[in-house]
């Protein structure tokens, strides 16, 4: 039972191109997140989002826009992909006190050509 | 701002030999802290968190992990390190509530045979 899963594991596309990235968790948290991975490995919060609200790093273009249908799920769309988007996109939830931990799930590495 | 400073980028250490990963953290009250592990092509695990009480934590893997509120430090440490340990570790600080995390840019440790 894998507790937050991403999919796809792999993106390739065309720079112009609009994609998404599926996050799900079984866990029962009420937030989650999305994380980007650059090629220094540093690791900066994108978004976070509970069913009361988001809220959005001020440095994430608005090309970049999380949706969620449900608790259990928060998807990421990217329109007009440029190749500086290319990275390892990590998906994570907790419950909002954060006092339980933070779970990642296994990111998505996306390459924009 | 809150702000986590991983000073070392690089560790070589002797397998067998003792680990301590450096963190340094700046928050204006006391924040919940962590440390996670990424292995090569991975996610991000959890080693350990703290949040209150006992200033000394322990972890999985033989990871511990000891809070000094005067020098805001949140240093990691390991008696005796194995090959397996060699991967990139990133410490983290959250204020609660969905804020997210706060990584360290993250130390890359090798394991010297």
């Amino acid at each position: 039972d894998t507790a937050v899963s991403q999919t796809p594991k792999y993106l390739v596309t065309q720079m112009g191109n609009d994609k998404s990235i599926k996050c799900e968790q079984n866990l029962g948290h009420d937030t989650m997140y999305w994380y980007k991975q650059d090629s220094k490995k540093f690791l900066k919060i994108m978004f976070s989002y509970n069913n009361k609200e988001l809220i959005i790093n001020e440095t994430v273009p608005n090309r970049f826009s999380p949706k969620s249908p449900d608790k259990a799920h928060l998807n990421l769309h990217i329109n007009s992909l440029e190749l500086g988007d290319s990275a390892v996109y990590f998906c994570a939830s907790s419950q909002t006190t954060g006092t339980g931990g933070y779970t990642f799930g296994s990111g998505t590495r996306l390459t924009v050509v | 701002a809150q702000s986590v400073t991983q000073p070392d980028i690089h560790i070589t250490v002797s397998e067998g030999a003792s680990l301590e990963l450096r963190c340094n953290y700046s928050y204006g009250a006391t924040p919940y802290l962590f440390w996670y592990v990424q292995s090569p092509g991975q996610g991000l695990q959890l080693l350990l968190k703290y949040f209150s009480g006992d200033t000394l934590v322990q972890g999985i893997k033989g990871f511990e992990a000891e809070f000094k509120r005067s020098q805001s430090s949140f240093n990691l440490r390991k008696p005796s390190v194995h090959w397996s340990d060699a991967a990139e570790y990133f410490c983290a600080l959250s204020g609660g509530g969905a804020d997210g995390l706060t990584f360290g840019k993250g130390t890359h440790l090798i394991i010297q045979p």
